[in-house]
C-alpha cells in the first residue's frame, strides 16, 4: 500500500510560473525524497530531506518538511517546458529498513 | 557508468508463459530493488537485496513471482505462470548505503 498521497494529482501551468506539489504520509520517517519520472522512463532522484531538516534547496527546487503534520512540499521555481513530468515523494521509515514507499505522484504539465 | 541496465525493454507474452526480467545494477552498488508500476496501484516495492541476499520480499504478490541475485552484477525477476494482471512496468533500482536510488529504464510487460 502507498504511504504517501500527493496533491494535486495533476497540475498545468505556464512556463515561467512556479509549481507546488504536496505530499502527505502516515508514519514516522527517517527521510523523505522526491523523484521525477519522464513519460516512459525510469525515476530520477531530485532531492532528499531528513526528518530533522525543515527546508532544503537544490537549484530551482525547494523542499519543505513538516513532521508534525506529516507533510512535505516541492516547489519548482521559474518552470520550464522540460520540467513536464510526474513527480513522486518517497518516504523511508524510521526502522532499519531501506524500503522506500512511494506516493501516487503529481503529473505536471508546463505549457510553453 | 552506464547506469542500471534492464532487459528486455518490452515483453509481450501469453498467459501461462514464464517471463524472466533481468537487471544489471550500477557497479559497486550493494542494494538492489525490484518495483512494479501500474496505473491502479502506483509504484510498489516487490523485493530488495543487500549484498546479494534478499532482505524483504513482503511485496512479492504471490508464489508465481520469484527473484534471485546470484552475484553482485545480476538479478532476475521471474513470473511463472504469467497472468494478464501481471501486466505492468517493472523497474530495477540500485544504490550504495541504502539512500538515493538509481532506477533503470524499466521493462514494459504485457501478458495477453
Amino acid at each position: 500500500s502507498q504511504q504517501g498521497e500527493e496533491d494535486p494529482q495533476a497540475l498545468s501551468i505556464q512556463e515561467g510560473e512556479n509549481a507546488t506539489m504536496n505530499c502527505s504520509y502516515k508514519t514516522s520517517i527517517n527521510n523523505l525524497q522526491w523523484y521525477r519520472q519522464n513519460s516512459g522512463r525510469g525515476l530520477v532522484h531530485l532531492i532528499l530531506i531528513r526528518s530533522n531538516e525543515r527546508e532544503k534547496h537544490s537549484g530551482r527546487l525547494r523542499v519543505t518538511l513538516d513532521t508534525s503534520k506529516k507533510s512535505s512540499s516541492l516547489l519548482i521555481t521559474a518552470s520550464r517546458a522540460a520540467d513536464t513530468a510526474s513527480y513522486f515523494c518517497a518516504t523511508r521509515a524510521m526502522d532499519s529498513s531501506y524500503k522506500l514507499i512511494f506516493g501516487s505522484g503529481t503529473r505536471l504539465l508546463v505549457r510553453p | 557508468d552506464a547506469g542500471v541496465i534492464q532487459s528486455p525493454r518490452h515483453e509481450v507474452t501469453e498467459m501461462g508463459q514464464e517471463v524472466t526480467l533481468r537487471c544489471k545494477p550500477i557497479s559497486g552498488h550493494d542494494y538492489l530493488f525490484w518495483y512494479r508500476q501500474t496505473m491502479m496501484r502506483g509504484l510498489e516495492l516487490l523485493i530488495y537485496f543487500n549484498n546479494n541476499v534478499p532482505i524483504d520480499d513482503s511485496g512479492m504478490p504471490e508464489d508465481r513471482f520469484s527473484a534471485k541475485m546470484p552475484n553482485a552484477s545480476f538479478s532476475t525477476l521471474k513470473i511463472q505462470p504469467s497472468e494478464p494482471r501481471d501486466s505492468a512496468v517493472y523497474f530495477c533500482a540500485s544504490n550504495w548505503g541504502g539512500e538515493t536510488q538509481y532506477f533503470g529504464p524499466g521493462t514494459r510487460l504485457l501478458v495477453l
